[in-house]
């Protein structure tokens, strides 16, 4: 059985930072692109970054361009996510999701609120 | 960026009665290499992540009921629900994964009439 387990969200307040930790077993991992997505509060699905089998290859969301990283360890088959420069608009559930294979794969996701 | 362009934003249906939604592409998500349409649909209801019902535009995923069915090819696709029942009111979103940035329809949120 498949499973993503997205884990690392909180309450931070702007300007602070988090990092997102996304575990995934039952699939060979560092065979996949991995993504994260999000979804703000009484809004839609929205990517917000991805990354090669390597690690190598990162593409983002220009909303979030410059503050989120993205990357992997492939050992411990973990997708992250840092979030620096957190702002109001990142409140968000943060989902990771793998489309490898052809068959979507997504975590329960993880809450990020920014506030003060 | 593929843009993906649901309608109708919501729909309202009585039990029973058929359900129709419609997603379309801005360009082609067919993959040539295999020939299949990279194109998913979600069901999300309030407070929970989304479901996936359905991908390559037209498999169900397993223990989805199969009054959900979905459509299409290359730019435009279709989720139907055959006989809406009361569990399937809910947000449905579809999505292209073809390439990136992943790319997902505004939803149509589902109701019974």
């Amino acid at each position: 059985e498949v499973q993503l387990v997205e884990s690392g969200g909180g309450l931070v307040q702007p300007g602070g930072s988090l990092r997102l930790s996304c575990v995934v077993s039952g699939l060979t991992f560092n065979n996949y692109w991995m993504h994260w997505v999000r979804q703000a509060p009484g809004k839609g699905l929205v990517w917000v970054s991805g990354i090669d089998t390597a690690g190598s290859s990162t593409r983002y969301a220009d909303s979030v361009k410059g503050r989120f990283t993205i990357s992997r360890d492939n050992a411990k088959n973990t997708l992250y996510l840092q979030l620096n420069s957190l702002r109001a608009e990142d409140t968000a559930v943060y989902y990771c999701a793998n489309y490898g294979s052809g068959r979507p794969y997504w975590g329960q996701g993880t809450l990020v609120a920014v506030s003060s | 960026d593929i843009v993906m362009t649901q309608s109708p934003d919501s729909l309202a249906v009585s039990l029973g009665e058929r359900a129709t939604i419609d997603c379309k592409s801005s360009q082609s998500v067919l993959h040539s290499s295999n020939n299949t349409n990279r194109l998913a649909w979600y069901q999300q209801k309030p407070g929970q992540p989304p479901k996936l019902l359905i991908y390559w535009a037209s498999t169900r995923e397993s223990g989805v009921p199969d009054r959900f069915s979905g459509s299409g090819s290359g730019t435009d696709f279709t989720l139907t629900i055959s006989s809406l029942q009361a569990e399937d009111v809910a947000v449905y979103y579809c999505q292209q994964y073809y390439t990136d940035p992943l790319t997902f329809g505004g939803g149509t949120k589902v109701e019974i009439k």
